[in-house]
């Protein structure tokens, strides 16, 4: 079962903020966060582990709750080079080291001027 | 820098018809995985391969097959293609987890593929 992402689509203007959350129904132990520009294959942005760590990248970062089986990404001071679509992937507890990774149905951010 | 190279940008089948879609990756990565993408859907797996002539199903393999016979190439098999499996297609791969809670993927550009 896919993890659910919310919202579905956001429009902001330059300098904003914006959250995207990925919801999961099984335990995880990890998630990870791409970007997918108009056109272009999805780019790896981070990745996070079981045991509630933050991580950043410049103005980008995210959180997990894995009590929740949530995770957030977090986009602050937002530019136009952040339009895109943003897909978190989820590996689960049950199927741990059988390499399965499974994708939400993403986010579309786009950054107006 | 790293690769993954699907064969075909756009494709155009029709009703009935075979349809072969090849990645190739050159990171030796041991872990090769095909998924679909379609509007509202995100990106569904299909197929994953975590060795040579290794594979499991993913989400979603009904109509599909995949073919693993060397580590670098990874194919995906429409036996008889339907309209239904128009869909922007996405090879990935990444290296093995063991040593590393968990790896990144890399994604080939798509093959968006009509059938009509």
């Amino acid at each position: 079962q896919q993890p659910v992402q919310s919202p579905q689509a956001v429009i902001l203007r330059e300098g904003e903020d914006a959250v995207i959350n990925c919801s999961s129904s099984k335990a995880l132990y990890s998630v990870h966060w791409y970007r997918q520009k108009h056109g272009e294959a999805p780019v790896f942005l981070m990745i996070l582990l079981k045991g509630g760590e933050q991580k950043g990248h410049e103005k980008i970062s995210a959180s997990f709750n894995e009590k929740k089986q949530q995770s957030s990404l977090y986009l602050t001071a937002s530019q136009l080079s952040y339009s895109g679509t943003y897909f978190c992937g989820t590996e689960s507890v049950a199927n741990f080291g059988n390499e399965k990774l499974t994708f939400g149905t993403g986010t579309r951010l786009t950054i107006i001027p | 820098d790293v690769k993954v190279t699907q064969s075909s940008r756009y494709l155009v089948k029709r009703t009935g018809e075979k349809v072969f879609l090849e990645c190739v990756q050159d990171m030796d990565h041991e872990n090769m995985f095909w998924y679909r993408q379609d509007p509202g859907l995100g990106l569904r797996l299909i197929y994953f391969s975590y060795d040579v002539k290794m594979k499991e199903k993913g989400d979603i393999p009904e109509g599909y097959s995949v073919s693993r016979e060397k580590k670098e190439r990874f194919s995906l098999i429409l036996e008889s293609a339907s309209t239904n499996q128009t869909s922007m297609y996405l090879c990935a791969s990444r290296g093995s987890q063991w040593g590393s809670p968990s790896e990144k993927l890399f994604f080939g550009s798509g093959t968006q593929l009509s059938v009509l």
